[in-house]
């Protein structure tokens, strides 16, 4: 089976410290990767996709990156987080031969 | 542009039928998706219509008319774990752009 990992599931970050998010994929080679936001109130926001190893697309401007140093491992990091980064943060992965994306359990950020 | 609307709330009762509908504007669009989200999870898929028409599946049917860009999530025999938010997201350039989700309370 094709399973996603998260963590941490739970973080707690004051103001201006580093982020680093990461998410790994088991069961299936060179998957789509995405990772996506869900803020309060706010439907998912799509911030990076990634289609292989070292291929990042970035949908929105913001002060995150995501990496992806290995083909089953994709990571969501920040030098300085802001309060608006707080949110739940999905990694979602694509089926094989299929446009559907599945999710991980994710991880619940809050900034203070 | 990508565009998803939904109504952000609705109410149920145990054991009837609903219905969420859903309009979308998304560039290249190729589909619509469902998927349910409990509160605290992560959503988990429930369908894709690619084509026009209903498509059923148990107690969940989606329809899809393309030319209306107009989608909807038909619950039935409503079950109380059925209390969730469903996201309507439209696929389109390879991308997924998610509405903000209909929030579905189901009273006894």
């Amino acid at each position: 089976s094709q399973t996603i990992h998260q963590w941490p599931a739970t973080l707690v970050q004051p103001v201006g410290s580093p982020l680093s998010l990461e998410c790994t994929v088991e069961g299936t080679s060179n998957p789509n990767l995405y990772w996506y936001r869900q803020a309060a109130g706010r439907g998912l926001q799509l911030l990076f996709y990634s289609v292989g190893i070292g291929q990042i697309s970035s949908e929105v401007p913001q002060n995150l990156s995501a990496s992806r140093p290995q083909d089953r491992q994709f990571i969501l990091s920040s030098k300085k987080l802001l309060l608006s980064d707080s949110g739940f943060y999905l990694c979602a992965r694509r089926g094989e031969g299929t446009d559907t994306q599945y999710f991980g359990p994710g991880t619940r950020l809050t900034v203070l | 542009g990508q565009n998803i609307d939904q109504p952000t709330e609705m109410t149920a009762t145990e054991g009837a039928i609903v219905q969420i509908n859903c309009t979308y504007q998304t560039s290249g669009f190729n589909g619509l998706f469902w998927y349910q989200q409990h509160a605290g999870e992560a959503p988990t898929f429930l369908s894709y219509n690619v084509l026009d028409g209903l498509e059923e599946k148990g107690r969940f049917s989606s329809f899809l008319s393309r030319s209306k860009g107009y989608s909807y999530l038909l619950l039935k025999e409503l079950q109380m774990k059925d209390s969730a938010s469903y996201l309507c997201a439209g696929f389109g350039n390879e991308k997924l752009t998610f509405g903000t989700g209909t929030r579905l309370t189901i009273i006894p």
